[in-house]
């Protein structure tokens, strides 16, 4: 089974803070995604990788950035933490061809305080 | 833009009742439709896929869809709920290489 794995499952920072949210897939998929959660928005993309170094703006970038060093890792970062950056995140990866689904994370509930 | 909405934010049925979670789609060219379910605290799970072919698709859970091309849509069923089918259900395009969510039904299941 594919496994994607966001690295902490709930985490506090303090506004202005430079935070680093992790996902790990293990199953080669070339695609990879960072979703925000909030409700009644559903999820929000913020950026994808569709290839190592590769990045692509979602619809809400404003305020995050990404790096994809190694195709296994696809890692969010939060510049300067708000507290209107509080909420769910969540990582997917999925396979390069077209009709094929999309594997999430657990999910990273973020509070910035 | 490619799209999907929710019309409905919740849906309640009682247990061993049918149940049809709504979806409607705003796509160019042919469609790549999917359904996920998202329980507390969790992240999303894959329920089923419409790639192309029959319009009836059945996937995990007891779940099936039904893709209408006439209606844009791509209505979630089960022919009995049960009390652990609770939970949030969304539904999802694939326009290029990203996927567009829909704003997620929570749906509730009782006794």
């Amino acid at each position: 089974d594919v496994k994607v794995t966001q690295s902490s499952r709930y985490l506090v920072k303090r506004t202005g803070e430079k935070v680093f949210l992790e996902c790990v897939q293990d199953m080669d998929h070339e695609n990879m995604f960072w979703y925000r959660q909030d409700p009644g928005l559903g999820l929000r993309l913020i950026y994808f990788s569709y290839d190592v170094k590769m990045k692509e703006k979602g619809d809400i970038p404003e305020g995050y950035s990404v790096s994809r060093e190694k195709k296994e890792r696809f890692s969010l970062i939060l510049e300067s933490a708000s507290t209107n950056q509080t909420s769910m995140y969540l990582c997917a990866s999925r396979e390069r061809l077209s009709n094929t689904e999309a594997f999430f994370g657990q999910g990273t509930r973020l509070t910035v305080v | 833009a490619q799209s999907v909405a929710q019309p409905e934010d919740q849906v309640n049925v009682a247990e061993g009742n049918p149940l049809t979670v709504k979806c409607t789609y705003s796509v160019s060219g042919n469609p790549y439709l999917f359904w996920y379910v998202q329980y507390p605290n969790r992240g999303l799970q894959f329920l089923l896929k419409y790639i192309t072919g029959d319009n009836l698709v059945k996937g995990s859970y007891g779940f099936e869809a039904e893709f209408n091309k006439s209606q844009t849509s791509f209505h979630l069923k089960k022919p009995s709920a049960l009390v652990s089918d609770s939970a949030l259900y969304f539904c999802a395009v694939r326009p290029f290489y990203d996927m567009r969510f829909g704003a997620g039904t929570r749906l509730t299941v009782k006794p």
